[in-house]
């Protein structure tokens, strides 16, 4: 069955680096997606990607937060400088059209000290 | 803006139980609902995707059901497994290829 594979499983950064965490999302999905999940609580959504643009982002997505799908097969989410706040599971997710769900990466986790 | 809501937030139960698991959403404009397992650790795994237009889907043990009127939807687990023992969250789309929200997740254990 095709996965969404996200690398590296477990990133250590310190306070004001900057982090690049990489997703291969499923070859003939068309949508593509950015999650966090800080320890203990709810998986937030951050940013949607469609057609080699953002088509939706959140409040949480601010300047330090990129994405770029560069070849065609990875989706990258970039974090400038991290802060100690930034620490979280990041899933990638991808979606053939959007209408039939999701299917999910199994997560960076991400440690910011 | 839309909030989901999950109770209980904890289950325990002996192997071989029925058991329902509740997700209500404050904003009833919805295209669909899924269900996900989550493991310690681990990624989301999507167990049942619900559309707007549908009453219920289901999967092997599982059944989960819509009722977008009031806002709730609910996941049967029949016969419940030790190997069922993980988080489960729903979450909601307001729009085809759109964010999720996601609920904070009932957190079940089966013993055995």
């Amino acid at each position: 069955e095709p996965e969404v594979t996200q690398t590296p499983s477990h990133q250590v950064t310190q306070m004001g680096q900057e982090v690049i965490l990489r997703c291969v999302p499923i070859s003939n999905h068309l949508y593509f997606y950015w999650y966090r999940q800080i320890l203990g609580q709810k998986v937030e959504f951050l940013v949607s990607f469609y057609n080699n643009e953002i088509s939706e982002k959140s409040e949480i997505f601010d300047d330090q937060f990129s994405v770029e799908r560069p070849d065609g097969s990875n989706f990258t989410l970039k974090i400038r400088s991290t802060k100690l706040e930034d620490s979280a599971m990041y899933f990638c997710a991808s979606s053939r059209n959007g209408i039939y769900g999701y299917t999910f990466g199994s997560g960076t986790r991400l440690t910011v000290v | 803006k839309q909030e989901v809501t999950q109770i209980p937030a904890a289950l325990s139960v002996p192997e071989g139980e029925n058991l329902v698991l509740n997700c209500s959403f404050t904003d009833s404009a919805i295209y669909n609902l899924q269900w996900f397992r989550q493991d310690p650790g681990k990624g989301l795994t999507s167990l049942l995707l619900i559309q707007s237009s549908q009453r219920e889907q289901t999967s092997g043990r599982l059944n989960a059901s819509l009722d977008k009127s009031s806002g709730r939807s609910t996941l049967y687990i029949a016969a419940s497994q030790p190997g069922d023992s993980a988080t489960y969250l729903c979450a909601v789309g307001p729009n085809a290829g759109n964010m999720l929200t996601f609920g904070g997740g009932t957190r079940l254990m089966v013993k055995p």
